[in-house]
């Protein structure tokens, strides 16, 4: 079956530092990859996501390339913001029959918390 | 473009009361719609999924079901609510067909469900 593993949390940071969220998959077939981020009370928005091996998504200063060869999908920022405080959740689809297939499987979620 | 709107937004019910969560999608046509729930403000778990209207399949077997009586319609329900039945509940939406963004989902802004 399809599964995520992402980098237990939380991570506590400080502004500007450099933020690593490590997000691992196992798939039948050929995955697209996501992040979604989640602010406090609210719904999950897309961050990034990529459709391919070697594709990097991007979005606001965050970055994830997609690693067939290692299996990963690495969250990453060179510089984060208080507002940058939400959880953040990797997320796999696998598409069936060349069809729209949207049934997504989530990690468990790590909950990020910047300082000034 | 598409929106999608759940609600109510909060809700607190006894223990043994009815449940209904409403969520409607706009601009889009036989999207997929999927119910989530996340417990503990943390990981997301597939309740239900449908790819058109009256189709609806369960992931987990639970006291809860779920009805799409209109193309864009889901209804989340429940005869008696129990206390494991708290949670944050998302609704959401995928393209299909042709459409895209493809196995993106689009997430409902959430209600929040206290059984007392």
């Amino acid at each position: 079956g399809n599964s995520v593993t992402q980098m237990e949390g939380p991570v506590t940071l400080s502004e500007e530092a450099f933020l690593t969220i490590n997000c691992t998959y196992t798939a039948t077939g050929y995955p697209s990859l996501f992040w979604y981020v989640q602010y406090p009370g609210e719904g999950l928005q897309l961050l990034l996501k990529a459709t391919k091996a070697d594709d990097k998504g991007s979005n606001k200063g965050f970055e994830a390339t997609y690693r067939k060869e290692t299996t990963s999908f690495h969250l990453e920022k060179g510089s984060v913001q208080v507002s940058d405080s939400a959880v953040y959740f990797c997320a796999l689809s696998v598409s069936a029959g060349g069809t729209s297939y949207g049934k997504l499987t989530f990690g468990q979620g790590t909950i990020l918390t910047v300082h000034p | 473009s598409q929106t999608i709107h759940q609600w109510p937004a909060t809700l607190v019910q006894p223990v043994g009361s009815p449940l209904s969560l409403e969520c409607t999608v706009e601009g889009t046509s036989n999207p997929n719609l999927y119910w989530y729930r996340q417990a503990a403000g943390r990981g997301l778990q597939l309740l239900f999924y449908s790819v058109g209207i009256g189709q609806i399949s369960s992931e987990v077997p639970q006291n809860l079901s779920a009805s799409r009586p209109q193309d864009r319609q889901f209804i989340l329900s429940s005869k008696k609510l129990l206390l494991s039945d708290s949670g944050f509940y998302l609704c959401a939406w995928s393209a299909t067909g042709a459409q895209k963004p493809r196995g993106e989902l689009f997430f409902g802004e959430g209600s929040r469900l206290t059984v007392l």
